[in-house]
């Protein structure tokens, strides 16, 4: 898997717009990004995941830039809810038996 | 999405017995479950990727006698800590792929061992 690098920790004011940047810059082609969130004690939860398009679900919206080396996650009306450890993990499409590797994610804060 | 359900929660056992942990994916058929451990402030780290009807695949540095894997149905596999000892404490989570290779995590289950 490439490997991604994220801020350790953000904080972010509640009712504002959360972004997270993830930084992988040696993505392959065939690889996606994908963004999971934990919060305290829970197992990680699924938010999306995109190739090379802009994505948006109910939950969260991913900018993927041009070159793919980067993304960012917006979460755009954050909640003291969505505290938790965002991680940002690269996998092939090809996904198989693949294994998940997690990061260190980044520790989001929601101020109220 | 898929839900995959773990049991129990929370354990605590005493030093020197065993625990079993279950994963069970719930409205799905996973060929393919993953087990991670979780230290305090730390990120998950694979321990083993499970197999249906077949042997579990262990990352390197990890116990294959000591955390017992079976997968014996496309719904089950489970995860037993033999022997357990204090350092293993640690919060435990499986995952598992639905039919179209989404990856889904249990609640996890914490263990004390005292």
């Amino acid at each position: 898997d490439a490997k991604t690098t994220q801020p350790t920790s953000m904080d972010c004011a509640e009712g504002r717009a959360a972004n997270l940047p993830c930084n992988h810059s040696t993505i392959s082609g065939n690889e996606y990004v994908y963004w999971y969130r934990q919060i305290h004690s829970q197992g990680p939860q699924y938010i999306i995941h995109g190739l090379k398009n802009n994505e948006t679900n109910e939950m969260a919206s991913l900018i993927i830039t041009e070159d793919r080396k980067s993304s960012t996650l917006i979460l755009p009306h954050a909640t003291l809810r969505d505290t938790a450890v965002y991680y940002c993990i690269v996998r092939a499409s090809n996904f198989g038996n693949e294994k998940l590797t997690f990061g260190t994610g980044t520790r989001l804060t929601i101020i109220p | 999405g898929a839900v995959v359900s773990q049991h129990p929660s929370r354990v605590i056992c005493k030093s020197g017995t065993s625990v079993k942990i279950e994963c069970r994916s719930l409205d799905f058929q996973a060929t393919t479950m993953f087990w991670y451990r979780q230290f305090p402030k730390k990120s998950l780290m694979l321990m083993a990727t499970s197999n249906e009807g077949s042997k579990a695949t262990y990352e390197q540095g990890v116990e294959k006698d000591k955390f017992l894997i079976n997968h014996a149905s496309l719904t089950l596999s489970t995860l037993t800590v033999t022997s357990a000892h204090p350092e293993d404490s640690s919060f435990y989570i499986c995952s598992a792929r639905d039919r179209v290779n989404e990856a889904f995590f249990g609640q996890g289950t914490r263990l004390t061992v005292v």
